[in-house]
C-alpha cells in the first residue's frame, strides 16, 4: 500500500459542475495535507492546505478532511476549462517527511 | 516579493557527463528541497535541506548528491549521468522544514 493514494484519473466533469478529488494517506499521526495544480510542463503550485478536520474553502475551492477515515478531498465548484491539469495531494506523515500522491488528471469538458 | 529562481531553465549533456543545477529560495526561506519528475511519473523526492543540514534523502542512488549555502541558496549534482536522468529537476522552498512548499519553474535535462 502506498502511503499516500490518489486516483490516476483522468477524471472529466462537465464545465461548471462540481470536480470532486479524494486522497487517502496510510499515516494515522499526518498533519499537514496540501493540494497542488501542475499544468503540463508547468511546476506545481499550491492551491490550499489544512491541517484540522473539516472543511476549508477558497474561492471556488474547498479542502475537506477527515482524519479518522484518513482522506482528504478537493471540491473545485463551477469547473472551468482552466481548471484541467493534475492535481498533486501531499502529506506530511508523522516522521515529518512530506509524502506525494501520484496525481489526479482531471479533465474540464466544455 | 521573488519567487523560487532556478538556473539554468533547460540543460543538454551526454551520458558519462555531470552537472550542477542550482536553485535560489524565496528571501526568507530556510528549507530547499529537489524532486525528479520524468513523463507520467509523480514527484520523485530526492533529498532535502534545513539551515545547510541534508534532513531527508530519497531513494536514489549516490550519483545524486546536493548541498545548502549559508544564505538558503541549493545546488544539486548528477555525476555519470545515464540516459533515465532525463527529467525535469524542481526545487521548491519553505518557510520551515513543515511549511507549504513553493516550486521553481524547474529545469529540463536532457541526456544524449
Amino acid at each position: 500500500q502506498k502511503e499516500v493514494e490518489q486516483n490516476s484519473g483522468p477524471l472529466s466533469v462537465p464545465e461548471g459542475a462540481i470536480a470532486s478529488l479524494n486522497c487517502t494517506y496510510s499515516d494515522r499521526g499526518s498533519q499537514s495535507f496540501f493540494w497542488y495544480r501542475q499544468y503540463s510542463g508547468k511546476s506545481p503550485e499550491l492551491i490550499m492546505f489544512i491541517y484540522s478536520n473539516g472543511d476549508k474553502e477558497d474561492g471556488r475551492f474547498t479542502a475537506q478532511l477527515n482524519k479518522a477515515s484518513q482522506y482528504v478531498s478537493l471540491l473545485i465548484r463551477d469547473s472551468q476549462p482552466s481548471d484541467s491539469a493534475t492535481y498533486l495531494c501531499a502529506v506530511l506523515n508523522s516522521n515529518y517527511q512530506l509524502i506525494w500522491g501520484a496525481g489526479t488528471k482531471l479533465i474540464i469538458k466544455p | 516579493k521573488a519567487g523560487v529562481t532556478q538556473t539554468p531553465r533547460y540543460l543538454i549533456k551526454t551520458r558519462g557527463q555531470q552537472v550542477t543545477l542550482s536553485c535560489s529560495p524565496i528571501s526568507g526561506h530556510r528549507s530547499v528541497s529537489w524532486y525528479q519528475q520524468t513523463p507520467g511519473q509523480g514527484l520523485q523526492f530526492l533529498f532535502e535541506y534545513f539551515s545547510e543540514t541534508q534532513r531527508n534523502k530519497g531513494n536514489f542512488p549516490g550519483r545524486f548528491s546536493g548541498r545548502q549555502f549559508s544564505n538558503s541558496r541549493s545546488e544539486m549534482n548528477v555525476s555519470t549521468l545515464e540516459l533515465g536522468d532525463s527529467a525535469l529537476y524542481l526545487c521548491a522552498s519553505s518557510l520551515g522544514a513543515y511549511n507549504e512548499q513553493f516550486f521553481g519553474p524547474g529545469t529540463r535535462l536532457t541526456v544524449l
